[in-house]
């Protein structure tokens, strides 16, 4: 079946543009979650969605990021006036149910901000 | 199929003492070893991360070890303290059956009593 798909794969934008990044995950995967990773860094933990439960927002590393997700499904990363240190892959999981299940990752979003 | 185990699932030490977390896991052909902790009712925080063709990593007083062909991590924490009470998740990194996948052992529930 169809796994965690997310555009765009790539974005560059400008120092101060808000940006969106789009994540679509497995149906039926109740858990989602957003990390980003800078180059040779582990997994950095943004949110996540559990069912219809308030998101854990504690890895959120500043106001100017913020996600939905609309019906359970469909997930969305804006980031408001970007800044350089914002580059870096954005990647979306999900799991059918929260940690320590599986997560399976889509292929990212390479954010790189000028 | 990868599989992660972690042993205990569950401890309780006094404050000071060292103490020693282990994660074994089924395949070996992996990108990276990161553990995590996990606070009741948060996300993930990611404490060390070891790319596949290292042995250990340290940050303050805690240390990992990665023997890959044995299929074995631990996770060394130096004079414990009440804070370092949390789930402590190892979780491994690679392609399995086509897919970018994030496994998890299931923890192991740490507890420090001052």
């Amino acid at each position: 079946g169809a796994g965690v798909s997310q555009s765009p794969s790539n974005k560059v934008t400008e120092k101060g543009k808000d940006v969106e990044l789009r994540c679509d995950p497995i149906s039926g995967h109740t858990a989602l979650y957003w990390y980003r990773q800078s180059l040779g860094q582990g997994l950095e933990f943004l949110i996540y969605f559990q069912g219809n439960s308030a998101p854990d927002k504690s890895g959120l590393p500043s106001d100017r990021f913020s996600a939905e997700r609309t019906g359970g499904s469909v997930s969305t990363l804006t980031i408001q006036r970007t800044q350089q240190e914002d580059s870096a892959v954005y990647l979306c999981a999900s799991s059918f149910q929260a940690v320590p299940d599986t997560q399976y990752f889509g292929p990212g979003t390479r954010l790189t901000v000028l | 199929k990868q599989e992660v185990t972690q042993i205990p699932a569950a401890l309780s030490v006094p404050e000071g003492e060292n103490l020693v977390l282990n994660c074994s896991f089924t395949d070996s052909a992996i990108y990276n070893l990161q553990w995590f902790r996990q606070d009741p009712g948060k996300g993930l925080t990611s404490l060390l991360l070891i790319q596949s063709s290292q042995r250990e990593q340290t940050s303050g007083r805690l240390n990992a070890s990665l023997d890959k062909s044995s299929g074995r991590s631990t996770l060394y924490i130096a004079a414990s303290q009440p804070g370092d009470s949390a789930t402590y998740l190892c979780a491994v990194r690679g392609i399995i059956q086509g897919a970018q996948k994030l496994v998890f052992g299931q923890g192991t529930r740490l507890t420090i009593n001052p």
